[in-house]
């Protein structure tokens, strides 16, 4: 079964930071670009950044928005993708959710994990 | 950034109407759009992508069409089902969503 599962949300203060990971499972990992989106509570979508298959350069884009305290990494061996969020802030409480990118249409995602900041 | 708007941003309707809902982009996108549907805490899940194509497992009354800056998701025969949010997203450049559209069923 495709599947992906995300860990790691949690209650924070504001100003620390919380590492998310996405365990994928049941495709090729490795040839799939992988992108994280949130919502806050009540809101829509809102695309956070994501990180290119190793075939593409690896490399990562992030919305403008969030440039500089958001950074989304890969581990192909373990089948893994992080998002590190640095300096939270209240306005990142939100669920934050993983899913596959597939040619940039996105098929596959997570059920969300739930990070709530608090001042 | 490429702005995303959806129109209407509430709709209510009956089962078997003819639903259309929109989606305009702030500068052409060619067909790089995809349709969402969401319902209440779950994960959102893909319809349609490059604008009309139906994802695998999704209902034939989904259809999407547009190219450019004017796309439209459109269900032929409402069911019960299909009360849920529904987003638009581009993913020409940067990745954006539209505000959503939430269907409700009378």
């Amino acid at each position: 079964e495709v599947q992906l599962v995300e860990s790691g949300g949690d209650l924070v203060q504001a100003g620390r930071s919380l590492r998310l990971s996405c365990t994928a499972s049941g495709f090729m990992f490795g040839d799939y670009d992988m992108t994280w989106v949130r919502q806050a509570p009540g809101k829509g979508l809102e695309w956070v950044g994501l990180v290119r298959r190793r075939s593409a350069g690896g490399t990562t884009d992030y919305a403008a928005s969030l440039k500089g305290r958001f950074t989304i990494s890969r581990d192909d061996s373990k089948t893994i993708a992080y998002l590190q969020v640095n300096s939270l802030k209240t306005e990142d409480t939100a669920v934050y959710y993983c899913t596959r990118s597939r040619g940039g249409a996105l098929d596959i995602w997570g059920q969300g994990t739930l990070v709530t900041v608090s001042s | 950034d490429i702005q995303m708007t959806q129109s209407p941003s509430t709709l209510s309707a009956s089962v078997g109407d003819r639903v259309i809902i929109t989606c305009r982009a702030s500068q052409s996108i060619s067909s790089w759009l995809a349709w969402y549907q969401q319902k209440p805490g779950k994960a959102p899940k893909l319809l349609i992508y490059k604008a009309s194509s139906l994802e695998s497992g999704v209902p034939s009354r989904f259809s999407g069409s547009g190219s450019g800056t004017e796309f439209t998701l459109t269900i032929s025969s409402l069911q019960p089902d299909d009360s849920a949010t529904y987003y638009c997203q581009q993913y020409s450049s940067y990745d954006t969503f539209g505000q959503g559209t939430k269907l409700e069923i009378k």
